[in-house]
């Protein structure tokens, strides 16, 4: 099962709009990631935001955490069309108080940003 | 150069063949893991490992093994191919334990 479920699963926009995906996860987490892939690629990590931070940012990326309400939220400002991937968040859980560091991805938002 | 490579990066084999992945990396990251996506999924942990001694199972390693024969090389292997195995593979390394993974370019893999 997925741990993380990402909201929308596709966002189409034009250039220079910002975009925003969420992530919504199950159990309670040491840490949350977010990554992109062009298509067919390997990931690239883009942020990483720790349980006790609540807003992470990395030049046009803003990475906001609720842990109360097991969610989370990427915004990507003044979108380019090479902005254009798929985006992933994933969750290293602590569940049961144990942590062995291995992640769990969600489904992701495909983004498509017009020219 | 590429820090995290994957041969071959694409492959063509046939029902109960047996095939094998292989990873290698120059990071020098202990740990390692071998993911597979499918079409519009996201990954799934298939093993993965935080050193040479040290080999776990992932969420779905059943038709699976792994071999890793340094630091730097993790193999993963299919037993005897089935077409529900078609599917991207990703190998992984990390730093430390829960850190951001860096991952290879993929081999996509095709069982006819």
């Amino acid at each position: 099962s997925q741990q993380g479920e990402e909201d929308p699963q596709a966002l189409s926009i034009q250039e220079g709009e910002n975009a925003t995906m969420n992530c919504s996860y199950k159990t309670s987490i040491n840490n949350l990631q977010w990554y992109r892939q062009n298509s067919g690629r390997g990931l690239v990590h883009l942020i990483l935001i720790r349980s006790n931070e609540r807003e992470k940012h990395s030049g046009r990326l803003r990475v906001t955490l609720d842990t109360s309400k097991k969610s989370s939220s990427l915004l990507i400002t003044a979108s380019r069309a090479a902005d254009t991937a798929s985006y992933f968040c994933a969750t290293e859980s602590n569940a049961g108080g144990t942590s062995y560091g291995k992640l769990t991805f969600g489904q992701g938002t495909i983004l498509t940003v017009h020219p | 150069d590429a820090d995290v490579t994957q041969t071959p990066r694409n492959r063509i084999t046939k029902t109960g063949k047996r095939i094998m992945l292989e990873c290698s990396q120059t990071k020098g990251h202990d740990r390692m893991y071998w993911y597979r996506q499918d079409p519009g999924l996201g990954l799934q942990l298939i093993y993965y490992s935080f050193d040479v001694k040290d080999i776990n199972k992932g969420e779905i390693s059943d038709g699976y093994s792994v071999s890793r024969q340094a630091q730097a090389k993790f193999s993963l292997s299919l037993e005897s191919a089935i077409p529900n195995q078609t599917a991207l593979y990703f190998c992984a390394t990390s730093d430390y334990q829960g850190g951001p993974q860096y991952f290879g370019p993929g081999t996509r893999l095709l069982v006819l």
